[in-house]
């Protein structure tokens, strides 16, 4: 069965400093990893997918499947950065995400 | 679109009642799935449909737990009788099913409170 464990419940960082937060997974197929977050008050949406490779607001993911890990990066964190995040696992066949149990961040001043 | 539209928003109601939340996914998508995010558990997967037809109600906790899709535009997660234990954010979402496709839109939630 698939499952995705994101081991920190809580992070805090100072703003400037670099952030990692970390995602690992367990899933016998081909996987697609998402990073979704929500910050104060707003809805759940998508930051960025692994398949895209992109960054998003600064943020980088690369899917690491020696390590089964797809731990978000930041190198300088920003105030509004501060939020719930939540690492999800895709199925191969499409449709159901999977979450790991959210990490919620703070970037102090 | 108004994305994916969540009522009520929040509820407050008395152990043993009925609960009913509501949700109208965005129009097209033929996906929809009701999550329940808690502080100790995250987000859970309750139940999802495609095409208005439910294909995995696993993450159901128990009898009390329903949910219907009667429709494209609409599903309904009912909790009868409600207990403190279900409080909790429900959330809905939609998508478009298919590889490469699994992009969540999620509604604002309703947050429940069983006292």
């Amino acid at each position: 069965a698939q499952r995705v464990t994101q081991p920190e419940k809580l992070l805090s960082v100072f703003k400037g400093a670099p952030v990692e937060l970390k995602c690992n997974y367990s899933y016998s197929g081909s996987p697609e990893l998402f990073w979704y977050v929500q910050y104060s008050r707003q809805r759940l949406q998508l930051l960025l997918r692994h398949i895209s490779r992109e960054s998003i607001k600064g943020f980088t993911a690369d899917l690491n499947k020696g390590e089964t890990s797809f731990h978000l990066k930041k190198p300088f964190a920003q105030e509004e950065d501060s939020a719930m995040y939540y690492c999800a696992l895709g199925e191969t066949s499409g449709s159901r995400l999977t979450f790991g149990e959210g990490t919620q961040l703070t970037v102090n001043p | 679109d108004a994305g994916v539209i969540q009522s009520p928003r929040h509820e407050v109601t008395e152990m043993g009642q009925e609960v009913t939340l509501r949700c109208k996914p965005i129009s097209g998508h033929n996906s929809l799935f009701w999550y329940r995010q808690t502080m100790m558990r995250g987000l859970e997967l309750l139940i999802y449909f495609n095409n208005n037809v439910p294909i995995d109600d696993s993450g159901m906790p128990e009898d009390r737990f329903s949910a219907k899709m009667p429709n494209a535009s609409f599903s309904t997660l009912k909790i009868q009788p409600s207990e403190p234990r279900d409080s909790a954010v429900y959330f809905c979402a939609s998508s478009i099913r298919g590889r490469g496709a699994n992009v969540l839109t999620f509604g604002a939630g309703s947050r429940l409170t069983v006292l």
